[in-house]
């Protein structure tokens, strides 16, 4: 179990350009998440996967965001045209399955700087 | 509606003394379960203790328990013998029998000092 990771760390980047962050979950994991953590404030559902599938994206989530997990392994989270209120820590999560109990585990995140 | 509710934003605890850390939630459905996170200066958060509203007793893990009381529907984390290793954000959240996800409180930052 080498726990849940996610590159880069850090990442700087000038308003209006894109930028794609990695997340790799625990290796049996079937269950991704994406959340946003601004500075101060708890963690914000932004959407997760089951396997490949997206099953459910939050209304914070515009149309500049796009999630993908190809072959229900990895999964990528690209934002467009960066804006300087997309600047947070994004974090991933992973879990096994749906139980009420079933807890996440989440990686360390990446620290987004838009300029 | 504030889902989970942290009013505490901060709270100093000396070396080894117990801290209590509040967390009240609001929810209509009779199943959910409730979770403690402590996320240090690193960023990773990293699992504490569950609660399931179910659950007739208190959950404990080794130096944490939570105090729940379903009625207030609080389900406050008390630490005790705190360690200077304990200092970090602290969140308390909650999942849904019909959701999938946690939705998370805005944190208490503990600070132990000796």
């Amino acid at each position: 179990d080498t726990g849940v990771s996610q590159n880069p760390r850090h990442k700087i980047t000038k308003r209006g350009q894109n930028v794609t962050f990695r997340c790799d979950p625990i290796s049996e994991h079937n269950r991704l998440y994406w959340y946003r953590q601004t500075l101060g404030q708890g963690p914000e559902f932004l959407t997760y996967f089951q396997n490949e599938a997206q099953l459910e994206k939050s209304r914070l989530l515009s149309d500049r965001f796009s999630a993908e997990r190809p072959k229900g392994s990895f999964s990528t989270l690209e934002i467009q045209r960066t804006e300087q209120g997309d600047s947070a820590m994004y974090l991933c999560a992973s879990s096994f399955g749906s139980h009420l109990d079933e807890k996440l585990f989440f990686g360390s995140g990446t620290q987004l700087s838009v300029l | 509606a504030q889902k989970i509710t942290q009013t505490q934003p901060g709270m100093f605890v000396q070396e080894k003394e117990a801290v209590t850390l509040d967390c009240t939630y609001d929810t209509s459905d009779p199943s959910y379960g409730l979770f403690w996170y402590k996320q240090p200066s690193s960023g990773e958060m990293i699992f504490l203790i569950y609660q399931g509203s179910y659950d007739q007793q208190n959950a404990t893990e080794g130096r944490y328990s939570l105090n729940f009381q379903k009625a207030r529907k609080s389900a406050n984390l008390v630490i005790s013998a705190s360690q200077l290793g304990d200092s970090a954000m602290y969140f308390c959240a909650m999942r849904e029998r019909n959701t999938d996800k946690l939705i998370f409180g805005t944190g208490t930052r503990l600070q132990v000092f000796p």
